[in-house]
Formats: C-alpha cells, sequence, structure tokens
C-alpha cells in the first residue's frame, strides 16, 4: 500500500497568514493527490483534485502543487472559515490511502 | 443539487452484522464510481471501498477485506455496504461518498451513519 504522509500535524497560525502544508507519498503518485478539508463534526469536503485543480466553489485562496511524490496545499490569506482539519489523498491505486490529516488552529 | 444520505447505523454487538444504506439525489447515479469511507472517533479518514458506475470494478481496503460488500442498486440511485463479523474496531462514521474513478477525488460526501460496535 501507499503510505501517505503529511506535515506537520497540526499548526497555529493567524489569519491573513499564508499557510502551507506537505503531503508525501511513499511511492510515485504522479499527480494523483487529492485534497479535502474536514470541520468539526463536517463530512469532508474535496478542495483540489489532480494535485492543483481547483474544485467547484473552492475559493481561489487554495492552491495545490507538486507531482510525483512531495506535494504541498497552499492557503494563500487564512480566513476565519479555514480553521479545520486537512487530509490528503492518493488517488492512484487502491485502497485509496489518505494522509493523517494536519490540524490548523488559531494562533 | 447532489445529495447523499446514508442510514442503518446503530448499535451491533461483535461478531454481528450491519447493512449500511446510500441513497443518491440530483445526478445520474450509475455514470459515477461510489465510495464508503470512515472515521473512527477522533481519527482519521479511512478509505474503505469503491464500486465502478454498473459495479464492474471493486476494491477494498485490507481492513475490511473478507467481511464488508459493497453494492449498488442503479435502479434504486441507491449504495449499500454489507458488514459482517463486525468489531470494536470497525466503531465510526461511515460516509459514502461520490467518486472513486482513477484520478478523480471524491467530490461529495453524504452526512455519516455512526456505527458502534459493543457488547
Amino acid at each position: 500500500d501507499i503510505q501517505m504522509t503529511q506535515s506537520p500535524s497540526s499548526l497555529s497560525a493567524s489569519v491573513g497568514d499564508r499557510v502551507t502544508i506537505t503531503c508525501r507519498a511513499s511511492q510515485s503518485i504522479s499527480s494523483y493527490l487529492n485534497w479535502y478539508q474536514q470541520k468539526s463534526g463536517k463530512a469532508p469536503k474535496l478542495l483540489i483534485y489532480g494535485a492543483s485543480s481547483l474544485q467547484s466553489g473552492v475559493p481561489a485562496r487554495f492552491s495545490g502543487g507538486g507531482s510525483g511524490t512531495d506535494f504541498t496545499l497552499t492557503i494563500s490569506s487564512l480566513q476565519p472559515e479555514d480553521f479545520a482539519t486537512y487530509y490528503c489523498q492518493q488517488s492512484y491505486t487502491s485502497p485509496r490511502t489518505f494522509g493523517q490529516g494536519t490540524k490548523v488552529e488559531i494562533k | 443539487q447532489v445529495q447523499l444520505v446514508e442510514s442503518g447505523g446503530g448499535l451491533v454487538k461483535p461478531g454481528g452484522s450491519l447493512r449500511l444504506s446510500c441513497a443518491a439525489s440530483g445526478f445520474t447515479f450509475s455514470d459515477f464510481y461510489m465510495t464508503w469511507i470512515r472515521q473512527a472517533p477522533g481519527k482519521g479518514l479511512e478509505w474503505l471501498s469503491y464500486i465502478s458506475g454498473r459495479a464492474t470494478t471493486i476494491h477494498y481496503a485490507d481492513s475490511v477485506k473478507g467481511r464488508f460488500t459493497i453494492s449498488r442498486d442503479n435502479a434504486n440511485n441507491s449504495l449499500y455496504l454489507q458488514m459482517n463479523s463486525l468489531r470494536a474496531d470497525d466503531t465510526a462514521v461511515y460516509y459514502c461518498a461520490r467518486g472513486g474513478a482513477p484520478g478523480w477525488g471524491d467530490d461529495n460526501w453524504g452526512q455519516g451513519t455512526l456505527v458502534t460496535v459493543s457488547s
């Protein structure tokens, strides 16, 4: 199975900060990488698919990059509604493994 | 609009069985892969299984292979997860999601249904 490792596991940031979360795959997954946002008690929401394609309706302050084994999710200017847990997921092969999550908290 | 509504969760004893359902609306159900994902209390997301639109492709996570069975009824726009030989570590919120095709994300999720395995 492909292992997905996110870093950091948690971070504290302020409104307006630029935030970057990293996801590393244990083997190359080309650009088959998705990012999800999950708020407390809610279902996850797809933000980015194909490593860098913004899902419809997602604000442009979210962006994704990378290919192969190393990927990033960047929030250009953190907003109050962005405090949540973020997960990466590879869609290269089954099982479609998730990273362990990164919790973004208010500083 | 796309809507996914899970049902069938509840309390079950270890070794027992449960069948989850996911009612889909707002899109052509048979055109889409569908996926089950779960989240244990306070833990991360765990992908469980997906099924292609015509049910010709099915995959499972090792943790549920041989115990869980995914299926779909395209005539009734419904997705199912039959769960047998349940264990305490199957306790989780179970989500159905639209998606699972190679290279694509799961773009719509249900609200989840809680399964508790306890004696």
